[in-house]
């Protein structure tokens, strides 16, 4: 059974850093690729990151690209997000989600971590 | 960047009706287009993929048809557990864009 478990949310001051993470169990992780998407209060879905697992070939969207940095590590199974210079609209819930072997259809999400950027 | 427009952003419905929600998107997804339902403080679920594949375990009433910029998720039959916010996602081409979402209610 697919498990994604995301950790590492808490309150940062603007311009901070904060490293997200996500565990992941239930599924051969080297095999897949996995998105980062998050969640404004209130708000609608948006989607961050993509990363192949086993090649170096990530995608993000125009807002986080040059502050967050998606990474793995397949000998923990653990999906990484590396968020700097952040701002008071990065304050989101950050979803994990596990796509389908080659694709980047998201089959599985995890529950979320809430991110709060305030000074 | 592909935009993604959902309509209506909110309906209404009762017990049993037909529900259909569409996604139009701003140029050809090419049938990369998938459904997601959300309900209040829970995490998304995936519904449908590639436009009208079902994920395991969503019920048949569920469906999705389309193609080059026009979708739609369809629920037949409306049931009280349907009531949730449903978004579109285009994974054409990067950025992979969300439509705005559409609450659904039940009366």
């Amino acid at each position: 059974q697919v498990h994604l478990v995301e950790s590492g949310g808490g309150v940062v001051q603007p311009g901070g850093s904060l490293r997200l993470s996500c565990a992941a169990s239930g599924f051969a992780f080297s095999a897949y690729g996995m998105h980062w998407v998050r969640q404004a209060p209130g708000k609608g879905l948006e989607w961050l990151a993509f990363i192949w697992n086993g090649r170096r070939d990530e995608n993000y969207a125009d807002s986080v690209r040059g502050r967050f940095t998606v990474s793995t590590d397949i000998s923990r199974n653990m999906l990484f997000l590396e968020m700097s210079s952040l701002r008071a609209e990065d304050t989101a819930v950050y979803y994990c989600a596990k796509a389908v072997t080659g694709g980047h259809d998201i089959h599985h999400w995890g529950q979320g971590t809430l991110v709060t950027v305030s000074a | 960047d592909i935009q993604l427009t959902q309509s209506p952003s909110f309906l209404s419905a009762s017990v049993g009706d037909r529900v259909t929600i569409t996604c139009r998107a701003s140029q050809d997804v090419y049938r990369f287009l998938a459904w997601y339902q959300q309900k209040p403080g829970k995490a998304p679920q995936s519904l449908v993929y590639a436009t009208y594949n079902l994920q395991s375990g969503v019920p048949s009433r569920f469906s999705g048809s389309g193609s080059e910029t026009e979708y739609t998720l369809t629920i037949n039959s409306l049931q009280p557990e349907d009531s949730a916010t449903y978004y579109c996602q285009q994974l054409s081409i990067y950025p992979l864009t969300f439509g705005g979402g559409t609450k659904v209610e039940i009366k």
